[in-house]
């Protein structure tokens, strides 16, 4: 069964930062891309970074490309995101999830970690 | 980028109703659009993807239709566990992957 686990939300300060990982379990992690989603409380869904399953290719929204950073240790099947100077409008519940083998699709997601930027 | 437009973004209907979401793309996509599901405090769950493919374990009361700009999702009759928000999903190209804003089915 598939399983994916966030950690590391909770509150910061605007400019902080904040890594949050993602632990994977049943199936093969580095045959897959990985994705992080977020969504805004009451909001709709937002992409916001993919990694390859070697983690030589990564993509960003252009809402955070230069403040985080993907990346993943395929030792220990897991994913993470480190978010640099956030800001207020950061503030979601982000999700990883995992690529439908190649095509960009979230076949399977976690239950999220909230991130909450506020002063 | 590649704007998703839903509509409507929400619909009332009752339990055994024929409900039949839009999803239009302000460029072609083929047939790279997913449909979700979402319940309130769950995460998203895949239904369709590449436009008209059922996912596994899916009902298959859910289908998918369309492709280039526009798509339908359609509910043959609508069961109590259907009540949710419904978002598509372009695949075609990246940066950035995008959402649609959401439709919300809601009870009659």
């Amino acid at each position: 069964e598939v399983q994916l686990v966030e950690s590391g939300g909770g509150v910061v300060q605007p400019g902080g930062s904040l890594r949050l990982s993602c632990a994977a379990s049943g199936f093969t992690f580095d045959d897959y891309a990985m994705h992080w989603v977020r969504q805004a409380p009451g909001k709709g869904l937002e992409w916001v970074s993919l990694i390859s399953g070697d983690g030589g290719s990564t993509y960003y929204a252009d809402s955070v490309k230069g403040r985080f950073t993907i990346s993943r240790d395929n030792s220990k099947n897991s994913l993470y995101l480190q978010m640099n100077s956030l800001r207020t409008e950061d503030t979601a519940l982000y999700y990883c999830a995992k690529d439908k083998t190649g095509t960009s699709y979230f076949d399977y997601w976690g239950q999220g970690t909230l991130v909450t930027v506020s002063s | 980028d590649i704007q998703m437009t839903q509509s409507p973004s929400s619909v009332s209907a009752s339990v055994g109703d024929r409900v039949t979401i839009t999803c239009r793309a302000s460029q072609g996509i083929s047939s790279w659009l997913a449909w979700y599901q979402q319940k309130p405090g769950k995460a998203p769950k895949l239904l369709i993807y590449a436009a008209s493919s059922l996912q596994s374990g899916v009902p298959s009361r859910f289908s998918g239709s369309g492709s280039g700009t526009d798509f339908t999702l359609t509910i043959s009759s609508l069961q109590p566990e259907d009540f949710a928000t419904y978002y598509c999903q372009q695949a075609n190209s990246f940066p950035p992957l995008t959402f649609g804003g959401g439709t919300k089915v809601e009870i009659k």
